[in-house]
């Protein structure tokens, strides 16, 4: 079946601009999740999201990220007013029930660069 | 400090040959430990996942080992071809969160002809 898939796969913005980043789960996972992959540096969790509620916004970096999930499926990640720092690869995992022992099933992220 | 150290950071083989990759963590308590392959481009794809009752698991010529006194893990990868080439990131869980990942920076392979 379909993996996760995000659009868009590369973004070039200038500092100061909003941008929106999408998220597409595997179909019947309610568990998703975004991360932040900068440079040389692991994955940064950002946010986990359980249907459509998200019980742990604890690693957005700032107020000028924001998420949201509709219908348990499509997920969007907002950034406003970018920043140079915030360029980086975004990237959105899926699991079936967020359980511990779950594999979470990445998509390929967007590539977001701010200028 | 970082909670998942990985070693080397990069690793240059030729074709054929086998290889390993270390992982210590300081993460505790544990639950359990995830390696990951991510090619260039790509999202991570999971290879293994240990408990902290498991010592070694193989998915094809990937074997992971876990020794959760010491904290370390490796990935052995045997007859090492072109496509392994990539980016191996080892992960850890603790108890405190279902769902929360504490991810390594990697150890990006290359295989050469």
């Amino acid at each position: 079946g379909a993996g996760v898939s995000q659009s868009p796969s590369n973004k070039v913005t200038e500092k100061g601009k909003d941008v929106e980043l999408r998220c597409d789960p595997i179909s019947g996972h309610t568990a998703l999740y975004w991360y932040r992959q900068s440079l040389g540096q692991g994955l940064e969790f950002l946010i986990y999201f359980q249907g459509n509620s998200a019980p742990d916004k604890s690693g957005l970096p700032s107020d000028r990220f924001s998420a949201e999930r509709t219908g348990g499926s499509v997920s969007t990640l907002t950034i406003q007013r970018t920043q140079q720092e915030d360029s980086a690869v975004y990237l959105c995992a899926s699991s079936y029930r967020g359980g511990g022992l779950e594999t979470q099933y990445f998509g390929p992220g967007t590539r977001l660069l701010v200028l | 400090k970082n909670q998942v150290e990985q070693s080397p950071q990069s690793l240059i083989i030729l074709e054929g040959k086998n290889c390993t990759l270390q992982c210590n963590y300081t993460v505790s308590p544990f639950s359990n430990l995830r390696w990951y392959k991510q090619d260039t481009g790509r999202g991570p794809v999971s290879l293994t996942i240990m408990t902290f009752s498991e010592n070694t698991k193989s998915n094809g010529r990937y074997t992971a080992t876990l020794d959760a006194d010491t904290k370390q893990s490796s990935l052995h990868i045997t007859a090492s071809q072109l496509s392994d080439s990539a980016s191996y990131i080892c992960v850890v869980r603790g108890m405190d969160s279902s769902y929360k990942l504490i991810f390594g920076s990697g150890t990006r392979l290359l295989v050469r002809p």
